[in-house]
């Protein structure tokens, strides 16, 4: 099956600043890649997503790449304000023909730091 | 509204005691699938539904079933839980398998 290592596992940030998150994954045939933020006591929710055909997605201060060659994807969070503190997931969907499943990072805890 | 629903929220039970745990969606939705979180380890798939009458294993499926009768049920069944069991557990829903996702509110299992 898919293997998918995110790092790092906790990132402080001052406010204002950028934030990088990154992702690997071992399944050249993936091919949808969703970020989840999961606030303290709450479900995940898709903050931002792309697909294998395309390189770079952006909505406002949040961006995500993608790099099939190398297979890795990042999560890209500017301006950085307190409330992006949570956990960030990245997961990666595997293609019909190999399981429909979807494989997820183990996390990314981000404080945001006023 | 749409949503995806869980319940119960909590559980507390007993080694041995089968049990399970409902999921519903009211989006239309066809994939249908099953995760437990537990720290340090994110979230892993159980078991996933890509319509009715279609499961299968995710990557943790050993001590669960599940059934998909009707497209908007999904539940959850554990038929002897043991501790390692216990859990966060999402149910959650979309179009397809390559979509957005929406997760239930979680419950939480606690096996004694």
């Amino acid at each position: 099956g898919e293997n998918v290592e995110q790092h790092p596992s906790t990132l402080s940030v001052q406010e204002g600043d950028s934030a990088v998150i990154k992702c690997t994954y071992s399944d050249s045939a993936s091919n949808y890649f969703p970020w989840y933020k999961q606030e303290l006591g709450k479900r995940p929710q898709l903050i931002i997503d792309i697909r294998s055909n395309v390189g770079e997605k952006k909505d406002q201060r949040i961006a995500v790449t993608l790099n099939k060659t190398a297979k890795h994807f990042s999560l890209h969070i500017t301006e950085t304000q307190p409330e992006d503190s949570a956990v960030y997931f990245c997961a990666v969907n595997s293609p019909p023909d190999t399981g429909n499943q979807f494989y997820f990072g183990t996390g990314t805890s981000l404080t945001v730091i006023p | 509204e749409a949503q995806v629903t869980q319940n119960p929220r909590y559980l507390i039970t007993v080694t041995g005691k089968k049990l399970t745990v409902t999921c519903s969606q009211n989006m239309n939705h066809e994939y249908m699938s099953w995760y437990r979180q537990d720290p340090g380890l994110g979230l892993r798939q159980i078991y996933y539904s890509m319509n009715v009458e279609v499961t299968d294993k995710g990557d943790v499926p050993e001590g669960y079933k599940v059934s998909r009768k009707e497209k908007r049920n999904f539940p959850l069944i554990l038929e002897s839980p043991s501790p390692n069991q216990t859990s966060l557990y999402f149910c959650a829903s979309s179009l397809w398998s390559g979509n957005e996702q929406f997760f239930g509110p979680g419950t939480r299992l606690t096996v004694l």
